[in-house]
């Protein structure tokens, strides 16, 4: 079973408006939690990074908030653009090897 | 600065033939990590270098693959001989450090087919 478990797996939203996409871990023991979004043909790029006493953290239309005490994360991307489409990684650091359990990602369509 | 690079970017052999994928990261990092994306799967992590000696090289599959990195800049990944089930994207990423909070930077990938 993985470690990283995101919801919905995918979703096509209209063009201006928001949506959240969700990330459940049991990876323990737990150093930070990163969202990174995948275009097309392209590698993961890191949207952000939030440690244990990190709730929220926003860059740009991204927010992204944890509550590592339920072991819950989740992506919220305000007014999208076309160019938000993309699949978004959840991606959890190991504490002690700094590995990284990625989830399977969540993909949006973003419609006009 | 330019980023990772992977070559090719994308790959069709037969089994039982032998492939190579080249990395390039970031210059200056000294961290270099191979990780594999099969189908309807997550990414997972395959190995990770240290300028050019082997940190932790617990998730490579089996002993068909093959990475080196030698002088410490580019890497390679020789899969031999290739299987069916070996087919995926391989990414290649980079960082300056490999603290917990470290940054890595992603290369675009190799699409692998092997039929």
């Amino acid at each position: 079973k993985n470690q990283v478990e995101q919801s919905p797996q995918s979703l096509i939203i209209l063009e201006g408006k928001n949506c959240t996409l969700q990330c459940n871990y049991t990876v323990s023991p737990f150093s930070n939690l990163r969202w990174y979004k995948q275009d097309t043909g392209r590698g993961p790029v890191s949207l952000t990074i939030m440690t244990f006493s990190e709730n929220t953290k926003s860059n740009g239309r991204y927010t992204a908030t944890l509550d590592a005490d339920t072991k819950q994360s989740s992506l919220h991307i305000t007014a999208s653009q076309l160019s938000d489409s993309a699949s978004y990684i959840c991606v959890v650091s190991i504490r002690g090897n700094n590995r990284l359990a990625f989830g399977k990602g969540n993909q949006v369509v973003v419609i006009p | 600065e330019a980023g990772v690079t992977q070559f090719p970017s994308h790959s069709v052999i037969e089994k039982g033939q032998t492939v190579t994928l080249r990395c390039d990261p970031i210059s200056g990092h000294d961290n270099l990590y191979w990780y594999r994306r099969v189908m309807g799967k997550e990414i997972k992590f395959l190995l990770h270098f240290v300028k050019e000696s082997k940190q932790d090289e617990s998730g490579m599959p089996n002993n068909r693959f093959l990475a080196e990195r030698t002088g410490g800049t580019y890497s390679t990944l020789k899969v031999q001989p290739a299987e069916l089930e070996d087919s995926g994207v391989y990414f290649c990423a980079s960082s300056r450090l490999a603290g917990a909070y470290n940054e890595q930077f992603f290369g675009p990938g190799t699409r692998l087919t092997v039929l």
